[in-house]
């Protein structure tokens, strides 16, 4: 079993509409949670960087964290066609450096 | 903004040849990092540095090898190129900030191994 599971898509949105973009995990140890956004062809790029439970808000993306149902949530409000790409949940543990990465999930945002 | 930099960006290369992927970074962080990614997976770390004259492989195996001679640059070399090796490399480096130890990543390169 994987330690991270995304499902990897694509989902398919018309634009405006409220995304929704979800990770579980199984290492209760995850402390530090992201958000990376890969366009087509490029690195990924930091969106969302959560600490522990909670929520957190930047503009038009929210990142939720649940560690106790091992579940972390990004959603996107009034999504645009800019925003289609592949976003990639990635944990780490408190004192590790490395990151464990879901597969990611694509997004496709039409006009 | 992230300012790491891969070189090349796309390689199409013979069986056999030896390649050397290049990454640099101008912002001067300690740790760096060789990711492997093939189309539709996840990021796979296989390789990793935390400062100067220190390397060390990552969670998947990889017949690569890295240096790392100057804090600013991190270079990925395969001996002797095989079909399995291609796939897209991506580099990075990390510094602890306030946010905790934020990642960051280049634009990749693309190898393809005929």
């Amino acid at each position: 079993q994987k330690e991270v599971e995304q499902d990897p898509g694509p989902l398919s949105v018309p634009e405006g509409a409220i995304v929704s973009l979800n990770c579980t995990y199984s290492n209760s140890a995850f402390q530090y949670f992201m958000w990376y956004r890969q366009y087509s062809r490029k690195g990924p790029e930091l969106l969302m960087y959560t600490y522990s439970s909670g929520n957190k808000e930047d503009g038009r993306f929210t990142a939720q964290v649940d560690k106790s149902s091992k579940y972390i949530s990004l959603f996107i409000r009034d999504s645009q066609p800019s925003d289609s790409a592949t976003y990639l949940c990635a944990m780490r543990r408190t004192g590790f450096q490395k990151l464990v990465f879901g597969t990611g999930t694509r997004l496709l945002v039409s006009p | 903004e992230a300012d790491i930099y891969q070189t090349p960006r796309y390689l199409v290369i013979g069986t056999g040849k030896k390649i050397t992927l290049e990454c640099s970074q101008t912002m001067g962080h300690d740790k760096m990092y060789w990711y492997q990614q093939d189309p539709g997976m996840e990021l796979h770390l296989i390789h990793y540095s935390y400062g100067v004259n220190s390397t060390e492989k990552g969670d998947l195996s990889s017949e690569s090898t890295v240096s790392r001679i100057r804090t600013e640059h991190f270079p990925l070399t395969l001996e002797s190129a095989r079909p399995s090796h291609t796939s897209q490399y991506l580099c990075a480096s990390s510094v602890q900030g306030d946010s905790g130890n934020t990642i960051y990543f280049g634009e990749g390169s693309w190898l393809t191994v005929v």
